[in-house]
């Protein structure tokens, strides 16, 4: 069946700008989250959405960062007022359920701010 | 605190040759463990997990990994190493009093083959 996919693949911005990175979960999956890959600081989590269930947003970097999930499938990651420092590999992940213990994910975003 | 270590961020090896790839965690309560491989420009693929079932686990493309509690390690592991698998592995964690919403991983390993 079709896995995690995100658009856009990739993004070029300007510094100061608002981005919207999407993600379309695997079908039936629960569980979202969303990781960012820099060469500075390797695989970082951010946010994790389950069900209806408030989000864990501990890994959100600043308050420039948000995230939603419409009705429990897609995502849509927010980055405002970008700075340099956010040029990195966004992944999507999406589990099964609560509790299931394997996250599979997306090819990622890749950002470039200039 | 709780945390992932994969010990040599690149390892060289010949076609053929035994591939060796280190990951140890420090942890306070029982981990499941992972290993995804990325290759260029992709997302993360998973190779094989530990989920305290057998020690020994066996994954995708003739790779496996052994949990050594002992040890606080989960080396990943294949006798002969083929030039296809020259990528970048991760090794990851997440804990069962997290509800596994979390994944911590390693730095990361550059696995290298030459012909």
């Amino acid at each position: 069946g079709a896995g995690v996919s995100q658009s856009p693949s990739n993004k070029v911005t300007e510094k100061g700008k608002d981005v919207e990175l999407r993600c379309d979960p695997i079908s039936g999956h629960t569980a979202l989250y969303w990781y960012r890959q820099s060469l500075g600081q390797g695989l970082e989590f951010l946010i994790y959405f389950q069900g209806n269930s408030a989000p864990d947003k501990s890994g959100l970097p600043s308050d420039r960062f948000s995230a939603e999930r419409t009705g429990g499938s897609v995502s849509t990651l927010t980055i405002q007022r970008t700075q340099q420092e956010d040029s990195a590999v966004y992944l999507c992940a999406s589990s099964l359920a609560y509790g299931s213990e394997t996250q599979y994910f997306g090819p990622g975003t890749r950002l470039l701010v200039l | 605190a709780q945390s992932v270590t994969q010990l040599g961020s690149h390892v060289s090896v010949s076609e053929g040759a035994l591939v060796l790839l280190r990951c140890n965690y420090s942890s306070s309560v029982p981990p499941y463990l992972f290993w995804y491989v990325q290759y260029p420009n992709q997302g993360l693929q998973l190779l094989l997990k530990y989920t305290s079932a057998a020690t020994l686990v066996k994954g995708i493309n003739g790779f496996e990994a052994e949990f050594k509690k002992s040890e606080t390690s989960f080396h990943l592991t294949k006798p002969s190493a083929h030039m296809s698998d020259a990528a970048e592995y991760f090794c990851a964690v997440s804990w069962m009093n997290t509800g596994f919403q979390k994944l911590v991983f390693g730095t990361g390993t550059r696995l290298l083959v030459s012909p």
